[in-house]
């Protein structure tokens, strides 16, 4: 069974622009969860999507934002880049509606400069 | 307001002894506690998780010990492996709450000297 998959690995953006990930979930799961992941601050939650809703949403300000599609197949955009959103960011699938185990993808390392 | 804290940014063991890996928590509304592994460049991996009706529950070389009144837990990892050097991630959930995120502390980097 192939495991989560998120695209791309890597990106290198400039302020101000405007970047889209993309995640695939192990199959058959139909939540996903973003993470964002910036050396020292540990792993902090995004938002998540079961069956093509949003149920919880972090601390993040409105230019983060999020999808998931009839596939479960999920998407996080972030507008207006600044410096301080280069991270991993990382999307985990759970097979289960109350998310009791994660399972990550890889990330996509995002460098704004 | 960090919910979840683990203390110790590193840690380093001789192989074949015991390693330690703490974590407090504040939150009382958690109630399902897990703990994950990450190797650089990739995700982090579920490693072992406990409910807070347990205190205890193992996994082959892993242990995982919850006190709930000191709102604390513990990985054990029994003998330590140079391959068990990674980043250790405490996280927590509040399940009976119905939340569905995980709260992660900031993670504890092992190192394991052969």
């Amino acid at each position: 069974k192939a495991g989560v998959t998120q695209t791309p690995r890597y990106l290198i953006k400039t302020r101000g622009q405007q970047v889209t990930l993309s995640c695939s979930p192990i199959s058959g799961h139909r939540s996903v969860s973003w993470y964002q992941q910036t050396p020292g601050q540990g792993l902090q939650f995004l938002f998540e999507y079961f069956s093509e809703t949003q149920r919880n949403k972090g601390n993040f300000p409105g230019r983060f934002s999020g999808r998931q599609f009839s596939n479960s197949r999920s998407e996080m955009n972030v507008s207006t880049l600044e410096l301080g959103d280069s991270a991993l960011y990382l999307c985990a699938s759970s097979l289960t509606a109350t998310n009791e185990k994660l399972f990550f993808g890889s990330g996509t390392q995002l460098s704004v400069l | 307001d960090q919910q979840v804290k683990q203390n110790s940014p590193s840690l380093s063991v001789q192989e074949g002894r015991i390693s330690i890996l703490n974590c407090d928590y504040t939150n009382s509304m958690f109630d399902y506690f897990l703990w994950y592994k990450k190797y650089p460049a990739e995700g982090p991996t579920f490693l072992i998780s406990i409910s807070s009706i347990k205190d205890k529950n193992e996994d082959g070389r892993f242990t995982v010990f919850l006190n709930k009144s000191a709102k604390h837990l513990s990985l054990h990892i029994v003998p330590s492996q140079p391959g068990d050097s990674a980043v250790y991630f405490c996280a927590a959930s509040a399940l009976g709450a119905g939340s569905y995120q995980l709260t992660f502390g900031k993670g504890t980097k092992l190192s394991v000297i052969p």
